[in-house]
């Protein structure tokens, strides 16, 4: 069964710092998606992207925060300069094209980037 | 805003007890409810989904869920639980008539050990 993959698993960075987590969706989907958990909280959704361009945001991707798709392949999240609360695990997720309505589309998630800002 | 609630954060079971898990949402239109599993080192994978018709619901690896629409809530439920299904277990909801990104609203987590 096709898998998002997302790379690196763990991520280390100085606070401060700009920071890129990868994720290849599923290749056939067109709707991505970030979502973070920081420890003991919850799956908290960032933000999703269709047709090249963002189709919502929460409240947590501020200017920080920005998404790609750089080729036809990768899906990334770049945070500009990291804060130590932006440790969390960041997790990807893609759906597939659909007729019916995208919301009745199950999301396939990757395995998910461990993110620790020092 | 929209929030999901799990009331029960760990479960423990031993094995061929029945399960429950609850799941309650803050929200009087229609909704698109899902749950999801995460066993231990792996990714979310979906376990069932409810959108619309027949409110029980049944999934992979034996789980079911009931939408009730007069409770808000959206049980899972699985008659007799293995080893195999210590995992955690995760609610989530999406809005279709205001969400044009597909925002899924997770619930906190129910944490799930079943014992030999």
């Amino acid at each position: 069964e096709p898998e998002v993959t997302q790379t690196p698993s763990h991520q280390v960075t100085q606070m401060g710092q700009e920071v890129i987590l990868r994720c290849v969706p599923i290749s056939n989907h067109l709707y991505f998606y970030w979502y973070r958990q920081i420890l003991g909280q919850k799956v908290e959704f960032l933000v999703s992207f269709y047709n090249n361009e963002i189709s919502e945001k929460s409240e947590i991707f501020d200017d920080q925060f920005s998404v790609e798709r750089p080729d036809g392949s990768n899906f990334t999240l770049k945070i500009r300069s990291t804060k130590l609360e932006d440790s969390a695990m960041y997790f990807c997720a893609s759906s597939p094209p659909v007729r019916a309505p995208a919301s009745n589309q199950p999301q396939h998630f990757g395995d998910g980037t461990r993110l620790s800002i020092l | 805003a929209q929030s999901v609630s799990q009331h029960n954060h760990h479960v423990i079971l031993s094995e061929a007890a029945s399960l429950e898990l609850g799941c309650n949402y803050s929200y009087g239109g229609t909704v698109n409810l899902f749950w999801y599993v995460q066993y231990p080192g792996q990714h979310l994978q979906l376990l069932l989904k409810y959108f619309s018709g027949d409110p029980l619901v049944k999934g992979i690896k034996g789980f079911e869920a009931e939408f009730i629409k007069s409770k808000f809530s959206f049980n899972l439920r699985k008659p007799s639980v293995q080893w195999s299904d210590t995992a955690e277990y995760f609610c989530a909801v999406i809005l279709p008539s205001n969400n044009a990104g597909n925002m899924l609203t997770f619930g906190g987590g129910t944490r799930l050990m079943v014992k030999p």
